[in-house]
């Protein structure tokens, strides 16, 4: 089992650019999750998906961030036009539905010049 | 709304030390509760979890306690080690919910 896989694993980009980070669940899960992490907000959920439909976005700190899901093994993340305190980790999680437990990816550094 | 704190860190011990890690939370329902870790560079991987009051979670030397009349869920471990340090982080679920809430991470260090 390869588990949730996210790319890159680091970016770094000048205010303003596109940015689009992806994520691969693990096989069979139906439920997959962004998360940001900051030192000032600690982990925030940003959107879920159940089998591909988007749930709830409530998360989602504004308009430039978009996610979507177009399949059950792949999802992304994108902000537009980044800013530098768009600057975090953002992690993946994927889960079965049903399951209390999250398995996370390693998470992409994003550093927003 | 549902909400977790735990005591704030870092934490900084000698190896062998006992390790205690509060967490609290409010929660409107009979949510489940869970110990997650991160290492350094990594992901976070679940630690153990406790689905109803009373029960206990465990794994690698970790416990916690699900406490209904505390509201508490505190980690402990009676002798850490180097391989220890990491972040901590505990959360819950609420009942029949799929979103986890966070507390804020509590970094452990565990000096030689």
């Amino acid at each position: 089992d390869a588990g949730v896989i996210q790319s890159p694993r680091h970016e770094v980009t000048e205010m303003g650019q596109e940015v689009t980070l992806r994520c691969k669940p693990i096989s069979g899960h139906n439920s997959l999750f962004w998360y940001r992490q900051t030192m000032m907000r600690g982990l925030e959920l940003l959107i879920y998906f159940n089998n591909n439909v988007p749930i709830d976005d409530s998360g989602m700190p504004e308009d430039r961030f978009s996610a979507k899901m177009p399949n059950a093994s792949f999802s992304t993340l994108k902000i537009q036009p980044s800013e530098p305190r768009d600057s975090a980790v953002y992690f993946c999680a994927s889960s079965y539905r049903d399951s209390r437990e999250q398995y996370f990816g390693p998470g992409t550094r994003l550093t927003v010049t | 709304g549902n909400s977790v704190t735990q005591m704030e860190g870092p934490v900084t011990l000698s190896e062998e030390a006992f390790l205690t890690i509060n967490c609290t939370y409010t929660a409107t329902g009979y949510p489940s509760l869970f110990w997650y870790v991160q290492y350094p560079g990594e992901g976070l991987q679940l630690l153990l979890k406790a689905t109803k009051a009373d029960d206990k979670g465990s794994n690698k030397g970790f416990e916690a306690t699900y406490r209904k009349e505390t509201t508490s869920f505190h980690l402990e471990k009676g002798s850490v080690q180097v391989s220890d340090s990491a972040v901590y982080f505990c959360a819950l679920r609420d009942q029949g919910a799929q979103k986890l809430v966070f507390g804020q991470g509590t970094r452990l260090t565990i000096n030689p």
